[in-house]
């Protein structure tokens, strides 16, 4: 799989649009990206994943850029209890129950009040 | 949405001892299920792959013998912890892939060992 890229901390004010990057420059055709968080002491929670379009839920919105060599996750109105380690995860494909999750070091987003 | 129940959610063992760890997916089979180790301020690190009815398939470096893996049935994999020692202290966090495809994880377990 894809190794990623993203920065070691971010602050956010309370309210704002919180915008994490991810640079996935090595991602091949049929990677996806997908974003997992996860609030301190407990396991991740997934948020959304994406192949080459945008895609919005109701968490967030995932930003991919044409040439697939980064992405954003967009959380529009972040609160407090958005803060978290959010890691951005590249792997191959949808199907296939083998294929296992590797996690990177993730951005710690504080959201401040 | 899919979910996953892991238990206990803390436990405190003396040096020594083996301690097992469930994982069940309450609403979905999970033919395979997923074991992390997480140590304070670092990210999960995949220890194995269960695939129930088989062997578990263990990361290089984590020992099979000292993690045994159990995935007996399609909403049940275990993990235990066999002669547990201070340095195994840790958070255990389990993972299943959904009917959806996607990654759904239990809420971890907190191992201390004294």
């Amino acid at each position: 799989d894809a190794k990623t890229t993203q920065p070691p901390s971010m602050d956010c004010a309370e309210g704002r649009a919180a915008n994490l990057p991810c640079n996935h420059s090595t991602i091949s055709g049929n990677e996806y990206v997908y974003w997992y968080r996860q609030i301190h002491s407990q396991g991740p929670q997934y948020i959304i994943h994406g192949l080459k379009n945008n895609e919005t839920n109701e968490m967030a919105s995932l930003i991919i850029t044409e040439d697939r060599k980064s992405s954003t996750l967009i959380l529009p109105h972040a609160t407090l209890r958005d803060t978290a380690v959010y890691y951005c995860i590249v792997r191959f494909g949808s199907g296939g129950s083998n294929y296992k999750l590797t996690f990177g070091k993730g951005t710690l987003l504080t959201v401040n009040p | 949405g899919a979910v996953v129940s892991q238990h206990p959610s803390w436990v405190i063992c003396k040096s020594g001892t083996s301690v097992k760890i469930e994982c069940r997916s309450l609403d979905f089979q999970a033919t395979t299920m997923f074991w992390y180790r997480q140590f304070p301020k670092q990210s999960l690190m995949l220890m194995a792959t269960s695939n129930e009815g088989s062997k578990a398939t263990y990361e290089q470096g984590v020992e099979k013998d000292k993690f045994l893996i159990n995935h007996a049935s399609l909403t049940l994999s275990t993990l235990t912890v066999t002669s547990a020692h201070p340095e195994d202290s840790s958070f255990y966090i389990c993972s299943a892939r959904d009917r959806n495809y996607g990654y759904t994880f239990g809420s971890g377990t907190r191992l201390t060992v004294v």
